[in-house]
């Protein structure tokens, strides 16, 4: 059974530094693009970027460029979302989810429950 | 603003028919690029529901269909359901200078009356 399994509910101040983490388990997590969806408070999807485990090859989505960075672990199929600065602004629900092999029009087939994200002072 | 406009609510009774429209322009639907729905029920992660344009996921139940049209894509709900209640997204890429990128909709609130 295909699942990425997110890190937990973060709490920080502006100005500070996190890392949160997505765990793919039940295929082949190298052979897959992960990307990252930011979903802010009552608001819709909006998709960050995405990286491909297999050679860490990252794209990212102009709005989100030098805003965050995207990383992964193969030996511990595991990507991360990171800020080296936290703004209130970053307060949202973040999902990993899996792309499809199939493109050019890609989907993502499985998704992450969720890191809620909240930036407070 | 979304690249690709949902109509931010609709609403159904239950056995009735829905739709769900998705309009881009011709740097994403209306070049050719598929698009895919997801459903968010509240509380919950999104779920894939429908992709490349009309294709149903295995356990997706056939009441929810899709199709697409020059530079515009339509989700169907028929037989409505409470347990349908919850927002649904469009999918597709957009071709811009700097690369194509994945773009969502706005999302559309479903309420079953």
């Amino acid at each position: 059974e295909v699942q990425l399994v997110q890190s937990g509910a973060e709490v920080k101040k502006p100005g500070e530094s996190l890392k949160i983490s997505c765990k793919g388990s039940g295929y082949s997590f190298t052979s897959y693009w992960i990307g990252w969806v930011r979903q802010m408070p009552g608001k819709g999807l909006e998709w960050m970027g995405i990286i491909y485990p297999g050679d860490s090859d990252t794209r990212y989505s102009p709005s989100f460029q030098g805003q965050v960075t995207i990383s992964a672990d193969k030996s511990i199929s595991t990507a991360y979302l990171q800020w080296s600065s936290l703004k209130a602004s970053d307060t949202a629900m973040y999902y990993c989810a899996r792309r499809s092999l199939r493109g050019p029009s890609y989907y993502f087939d499985y998704w992450g429950q969720g890191t809620l994200v909240t930036v407070s002072s | 603003q979304s690249v690709l406009t949902q109509p931010p609510s609709v609403s159904g009774a239950p056995g009735q028919r829905v739709t769900i429209s998705c309009t881009g322009s011709s740097s994403n639907i209306g070049a050719g690029y598929d698009v895919h729905w997801y459903q968010q029920l509240p509380g919950t992660a999104p779920k894939l529901l429908i992709y490349g344009n009309s294709n149903r996921p295995s356990g997706v139940p056939d009441r929810f269909s899709g199709s697409k049209s020059g530079t515009s894509a339509s989700l169907a709900i028929t037989g409505l359901q409470a347990e349908d209640e919850a927002d649904y997204y469009c999918q597709s890429y957009d071709s811009s200078l700097s690369g194509s990128h994945v773009v969502f909709g706005g999302g559309t609130k479903l309420t079953v009356l």
